[in-house]
């Protein structure tokens, strides 16, 4: 166990609204990834940071921006949440050299 | 960009059978990752292969490292009903902090 937490579990939410999710570990770890996994896609990156204010995007960055303004939290927020933005998302811990990734339970949004 | 890609996406065996998924990707690699997604769950860290050749075994789970580090397999040994779930496999994008996954393999057992 990893120490990681993501908020809230599970979201409803209509078109065209502001959404954010929260990822909060406890250990104090440098790197933390954003996933989306879609069926038939995988696992496919978002954005991540590397610490405290420095962010970079992922694969599927359009329409997701991303803040860290602490060690320990690292929020996604859908500006305007679309319906294509329907999916799982996972918040991850990058450990060791390689970056072994550790994910945490995840969060189930539908986007109406 | 870097790709990496896996086959089969589904396999369905009998309990008892063995299972073997491959990866493969478009440039050569640093290392490589396998996790394992339960139904339901969230992708668990099995085990990463960092050099050319390098064989892994976790009880009845046998990973390979390909001789070009371009490839991998995942073999599991006489398959269990607790092997079930999506096995992916990630690899570093160049020399950047961000992983590729595969989009996995789906197993299957029917006891």
């Amino acid at each position: 166990d990893a120490g990681i937490t993501q908020s809230p579990r599970h979201k409803v939410t209509e078109t065209g609204t502001p959404v954010t999710l929260r990822c909060h570990q406890t250990e104090n770890h440098r790197y933390m990834y954003w996933y989306r996994q879609d069926p038939g896609h995988g696992l496919r990156l978002i954005h991540y940071s590397y610490g405290v204010k420095d962010t970079d995007k992922g694969e599927v960055s359009d329409g997701y921006s991303v803040s860290r303004s602490k060690t320990e939290d690292f929020l996604l927020t859908l500006e305007s949440a679309t319906s294509s933005q329907t999916s799982v998302y996972f918040c991850a811990i990058g450990l060791g050299s390689t970056r072994e990734q550790y994910f945490g339970p995840g969060t189930r949004l539908t986007v109406t | 960009g870097q790709q990496v890609m896996q086959i089969p996406q589904y396999q369905h065996v009998q309990e008892g059978e063995d299972f073997t998924t491959y990866c493969n990707s478009s440039t050569t690699l640093s290392n490589i990752q396998w996790y394992k997604q339960r139904p339901g769950g969230h992708p668990v860290f099995l085990i990463q292969l960092v050099k050319s050749g390098e064989v892994k075994k976790q009880k009845r789970l046998t990973f390979q490292f390909g001789e070009a580090k371009k490839n991998s397999s995942l073999h599991i040994t006489a398959t269990q009903t607790t092997d079930v779930g999506t096995y992916f496999c990630a690899g570093p994008e160049g020399g950047s902090e961000k992983l590729v996954f595969g989009k996995g393999t789906k197993l299957t057992v029917n006891p």
